[in-house]
């Protein structure tokens, strides 16, 4: 069984360009999260899509957005980027949100650098 | 509002030593906890989980970490480490009816020689 895949694993863009990130979650899995981890924050949660609706957000501004297609691939995207928004990007699915199903599995991250 | 507290940033030990990694959570409702390893340049593991049931977890590599109710504790031992052990470890909790993870700020486990 595949893991989560999170493409592209490294990215270097520019300030003031826009960002594309893609999560395909595991076979199965119908809930995706995203992750911003950066040294001085941590991990701090991003989003979280169930059946292509977003059900809970975390506290980043509207530069961040995303979205879940019907088969339940998952992208984020960032505008504007700052080079506070370098940082790794990760990805977990999970089976369903609700008890006993919170159990996530991370994909590898996606390493994004603004210059 | 729940959050995470581990307690040591920096945790160095040599090589057959045991360890704790300290873990305190806060949370107005009950929750699930886990611990989740993060190798260099990797995405995160998950290690062990406390769903329910008993208040001790372990896990295939030889951690296991206690749920202490009263003291919101879930802190994560091992009676002998390896170098391979060196990594990342994230505490992390999640409500009971949600898929969101709230996660300390790491324990960065340096094992020597």
């Amino acid at each position: 069984k595949a893991g989560v895949t999170q493409t592209p694993r490294y990215l270097i863009k520019t300030r003031g360009q826009q960002v594309t990130l893609s999560c395909s979650p595991i076979s199965g899995h119908r809930s995706v999260s995203w992750y911003q981890q950066t040294p001085g924050q941590g991990l701090q949660f991003l989003f979280e899509y169930f059946s292509e609706t977003q059900r809970n957000k975390g506290n980043f501004p509207g530069r961040f957005s995303g979205r879940q297609f019907s088969n339940s691939r998952s992208e984020m995207n960032v505008s504007t980027l700052e080079l506070g928004d370098s940082a790794l990007y990760l990805c977990a699915s999970s089976l369903a949100p609700g008890a006993g199903n919170t159990e996530a599995f991370f994909g590898q991250g996606t390493r994004l650098t603004v210059v | 509002a729940q959050s995470v507290t581990q307690l040591d940033s920096q945790v160095p030990v040599f090589e057959e030593a045991p360890v704790e990694l300290r873990c305190n959570y806060s949370s107005s409702v009950s929750v699930y906890l886990f611990w989740y390893v993060q190798y260099p340049n990797q995405g995160l593991q998950l290690l062990l989980k406390y769903l329910s049931g008993s208040t001790l977890v372990e896990s295939i590599n030889g951690f296991e970490a206690e749920f202490n109710k009263s003291q919101t504790s879930f802190h994560l031992r091992k009676p002998s480490v390896h170098i391979s052990d060196t990594a990342e470890y994230f505490c992390a909790v999640a409500r009971e009816w949600g898929g969101k993870l709230i996660f300390g700020q790491g324990t960065e486990l340096s094992v020597k020689p």
